[in-house]
């Protein structure tokens, strides 16, 4: 069956110490794969995507995230995070047969402490 | 980016009336509109695809009677909510894309989404 998995509903992380928000799909075809962020009562902004190409992604606020193939991740990580980076984070996945739309993890509650 | 935009961002309405809500691309052609609704603290949940001209469709355990989509024109898509309840009190989001798949990627744009309030 083709999944998104988020494994972390929660990551609390002490401001400017690194974060990783770890994602995991499952698919019998080819993906394109995205992190989104949604700030309280607010729609979503798209923070990164991988199509092809460099397996290393980087995108808007200084994240980034990795494609790993063999272990079907693509996990986003910020090296020093901000208290402004307080927010939650969707991981989505376009399966690539026909005209399918984003399907969303559940969700990673980022928590940036003072 | 392209700009997708909703109306209302937030509505309130009794028990038992209909909700009609808005998803515009304002500056591109969207042949597919897709609408997604979140519960608080959840993911996005996609409720249906709509491609313009054609019946939406519906994904598992979605009441299409209830929620009925309109994609009558390329820049224009609506929801209603059909004798809304306070369970149907959610985040609507609509989504929109140009282009078909056909092996290449059409990016999804998303619009900032609907408050709906059921009393």
């Amino acid at each position: 069956a083709q999944s998104v998995t988020q494994l972390d509903s929660q990551v609390p992380v002490f401001e400017e110490a690194p974060v990783e928000l770890r994602c995991n799909y499952s698919s019998s075809v080819s993906v394109y794969l995205f992190w989104y962020v949604q700030y309280p009562n607010q729609g979503l902004q798209l923070l990164l995507k991988y199509l092809s190409g460099s397996t290393l992604v980087k995108g808007i606020n200084g994240f980034e995230a990795e494609f790993n193939k063999s272990q079907t991740s693509f996990h986003l990580r910020k090296p020093s995070v901000h208290i402004s980076d307080t927010a939650e984070y969707f991981c989505a996945v376009i399966f690539r047969s026909g005209n399918t739309p984003l399907v969303f993890g559940k969700g990673t509650r980022l928590s940036v402490i003072a | 980016g392209a700009v997708v935009s909703q109306h209302p961002s937030w509505v309130i309405c009794k028990s038992g009336t209909s909700v009609k809500i808005e998803c515009r691309s304002l500056d591109f052609q969207a042949t597919t509109m897709f609408w997604y609704r979140q519960f608080p603290k959840q993911s996005l949940m996609l409720m249906a695809t709509s491609n313009e001209g054609s019946k939406a469709t519906y994904e598992q355990g979605v009441e299409k009677d209830k929620f009925l989509i309109n994609h009558a024109s390329l820049t224009l898509s609506t929801l209603t909510v059909t004798s809304a309840h306070p369970e149907d009190s959610s985040f609507y989001i609509c989504s929109a894309r140009s282009g078909t798949s056909g092996g290449s990627y059409n990016e999804q744009f998303f619009g900032p989404g609907t408050r709906l309030t059921v009393l």
